[in-house]
């Protein structure tokens, strides 16, 4: 099975309403990175987590490495945040990062 | 402004001929990537450079190499490119060791091999 596995694939939400995003990893990972791919292909950093949570205006992370999961909350959604969102796990051992196959966000007037 | 930068961003190119793409960063990271984006299987490795001459495999490094001569620049080649390397292209560097740093990605070079 795959290494990063994010859910859901799609989601669609009103704005104003909130969601959360979910990365589980299959093996001990240093740390995660979130991203965002805009419509012209940019991948934009969102957080970087070694642990614990942060946050980021509407938008707050969280990664659990010993339960082998991290969260992306986005709370009161709007346009502007419909993209890609991919999580992304480092490796222990060879700063190798490995993708999620990414969550399709639209977010709807 | 730190950054990571692709050139060229767009690419033709028929089967058979040799591309290259590079890539330059100004943040004197160790480590760099080369990745490769298609639809519906997210971001794949295919190589990294943990510093100069010192370049190891991704995850599906077959039909590419790399070179890495200056610690900012990493090229990647495509020796007689396959119309299945259709792709978008990332860069991305780090601190790399065991720095807790996060990655840097480029905007990517869109590669169509006809």
């Amino acid at each position: 099975g795959d290494q990063v596995e994010q859910s859901p694939s799609a989601l669609s939400l009103h704005e104003g309403t909130s969601s959360a995003l979910r990365c589980n990893f299959t093996t001990t990972t240093r740390s995660v990175q979130w991203f965002r791919q805009n419509s012209r292909g940019s991948l934009i950093n969102l957080f970087y987590l070694a642990s614990g949570t942060k946050e980021n205006g509407r938008l707050k992370s969280a990664f659990d490495s010993k339960e082998l999961y991290s969260t992306l909350h986005i709370r009161d959604a709007q346009l502007e945040d419909s993209g890609t969102y991919f999580c992304a796990a480092e490796d222990s051992g060879y700063n190798k990062l490995t993708f999620g196959k990414g969550t399709v966000l639209l977010v709807s007037p | 402004d730190m950054k990571v930068t692709q050139m060229p961003r767009y690419l033709i190119k028929r089967m058979g001929e040799n591309v290259l793409l590079e890539c330059g960063q100004d943040m004197s990271h160790e480590t760099m990537y080369w990745y490769r984006q298609d639809p519906g299987l997210g971001l794949q490795l295919i190589y990294i450079s943990y510093d100069v001459d010192s370049n190891s495999e991704g995850d599906i490094p077959k039909g590419y190499r790399v070179s890495r001569k200056k610690r900012e620049h990493f090229s990647l080649i495509l020796d007689s490119a396959k119309t299945n390397q259709t792709s978008v292209y990332f860069c991305a560097s780090s601190l790399g060791g065991f720095a807790n740093s996060d990655y840097t990605f480029g905007s990517g070079t869109r590669l169509l091999v006809i």
